[in-house]
């Protein structure tokens, strides 16, 4: 069974640093296909997708974002960690995680983290 | 604005059948696989379909999706109370090198 979580602070500051963790289980992000990606959503808004790291290390970001952004993974941990930079009111979000493989796409989510941005 | 449109509501009443359309372009619906996702109010999204017309298990046969060239469209038949939810499409963009989300269509059970 996968299972993924996000964690990281609720609330920063303007211009602060934002780190979230998604911590996994149920699949290893070594085995070829595989990919774990960033997907934030503002409150009443539309889904946007932010970053994606695979298997091999290869990384994409979202070309709106691209500039502030770094995904990372951690297999022995079973951790990806995304970083965002020069956070604004506007990032304010709940950030999921998602796994992905091949044809099936994202196909599970975790639950989701709010993450405040305000002074 | 997203690259790939929905319509922002839809409705229907109980036993009906309803379709959502999501409208792109040849880099995206035109040359990759379609998803769709249901979230239902303050849950994470949930995988409908796959690869356009698949369905993971456990996704009841009363949702289907199918499509062509640069549109794809979900149906719900027999539409029940816990339809009511927010549903967007997702693709690859080949020429943007990202995931890409619809506006999320918003369906009301009457």
């Amino acid at each position: 069974q996968i299972t993924l979580k996000e964690s990281g602070p609720t609330l920063v500051k303007p211009t602060q640093t934002l780190t979230l963790t998604c911590t996994f289980s149920g699949f290893s992000l070594s085995t070829y296909g595989v990919g774990v990606a960033w997907i934030r959503q503002p409150p009443g808004q539309a889904l946007e997708w932010l970053a994606l790291i695979y298997w091999d290390g290869d990384r994409r970001y979202s070309p709106s974002l691209k500039n502030r952004l770094n995904i990372t993974k951690d297999t022995s941990k079973d951790q990806v960690v995304l970083t965002m930079t020069n956070m604004d009111p506007v990032d304010t979000a709940t950030y999921y995680c998602a796994h992905l493989y091949d044809v099936l796409g994202l196909d599970q989510w975790g639950q989701g983290t709010l993450v405040t941005v305000s002074s | 604005q997203s690259v790939l449109t929905q319509p922002p509501s839809a409705s229907g009443t109980p036993g009906q059948r309803v379709t959502i359309s999501c409208s792109g372009s040849d880099s995206n619906i035109g040359s990759n696989y379609v998803y769709w996702y249901q979230q239902l109010p303050g849950t994470a999204p949930k995988l409908l379909i796959f690869r356009k017309t698949q369905r993971p298990s456990g996704v009841p046969d009363r949702i289907s999706g199918s499509g062509s060239g640069t549109s794809a469209s979900l149906a719900i038949s027999g539409l029940r109370s816990e339809d009511e939810a927010d549903y967007y499409c997702a693709s690859w963009d080949d020429n943007l090198s990202t995931w890409l989300f619809g506006g999320g269509t918003k369906l009301t059970v009457l």
